[in-house]
């Protein structure tokens, strides 16, 4: 159990569909942020929350919407997905405003698949 | 700006051997320097981090790493591998005179095998 919680594991979309990527954090972490895998490529860093507020927007389509209820919960939406935005999407947490020197804590991902 | 560099895409070792994964950064100030470590279908896992002092870094899983100033290296490192710590691992690197970033920049990832 890695204290923050990703749903669904597996999501198979096609490119018209609009679904959303959910993750629970019960760390009592201040910051989170969601990553791209995609194979040999390092990891791409999308949003980052601290405190509910969205601090960092790295240059990410607007076909990805997050979302940040609290600071327990992430969303990120899909809408009008394209096959290269097939990846893993992991969510992580951390606690933030300690000196930038506290780790992340990941989730185990959503395996995302575009057709 | 800050890198990160992980030469070796892939590092084989025999199973009781010494096993060292290379890391190297460039920050334009002191660094905050990380490793995971990824299991297949997970997330990744932190395993240790260097932040100030002694440049012997001890972490999770009998793993350390030591910090080099000069060589601007973190490799890591384990006495004794075991088949289990076959896994991709990845380095990171913070540079604290980033203007008020909190973001990491990764490393490719190594993958290592150990050979039993």
């Amino acid at each position: 159990e890695t204290g923050v919680t990703q749903t669904p594991r597996h999501l198979v979309m096609g490119m018209t569909n609009k679904k959303s990527l959910k993750c629970e954090q019960h760390l009592g972490h201040n910051a989170m942020y969601w990553y791209k895998q995609s194979a040999k490529k390092p990891l791409e860093l999308m949003f980052v929350y601290n405190f509910k507020e969205q601090t960092e927007n790295n240059s990410v389509p607007s076909r990805f919407s997050p979302e940040c209820p609290n600071s327990s919960h992430l969303f990120l939406h899909l809408h009008t997905l394209q096959p290269e935005d097939s990846a893993l999407y992991l969510c992580a947490s951390s606690q933030s405003r300690q000196g930038g020197n506290s780790p992340l804590h990941f989730g185990n991902g959503t395996r995302l698949t575009v057709t | 700006a800050q890198s990160v560099a992980q030469p070796e895409d892939q590092v084989n070792v025999a199973e009781g051997n010494p096993l060292t994964v290379k890391c190297t950064y460039s920050v334009s100030g002191n660094p905050y320097l990380f490793w995971y470590v990824q299991y297949p279908n997970r997330g990744l896992q932190f395993l240790l981090k260097y932040i100030t002092g002694d440049n012997l870094v001890k972490g999770s899983y009998g793993f350390e790493a030591e910090f080099n100033k000069s060589q601007t290296s973190f490799h890591l490192k384990k006495p004794s591998a075991l088949v289990s710590d076959s896994a991709l691992y990845f380095c990171a690197v913070r540079d604290l005179a980033g203007a008020g970033s909190y973001q990491l920049t990764f490393g490719k990832g190594t993958k290592l095998s150990v050979i039993p």
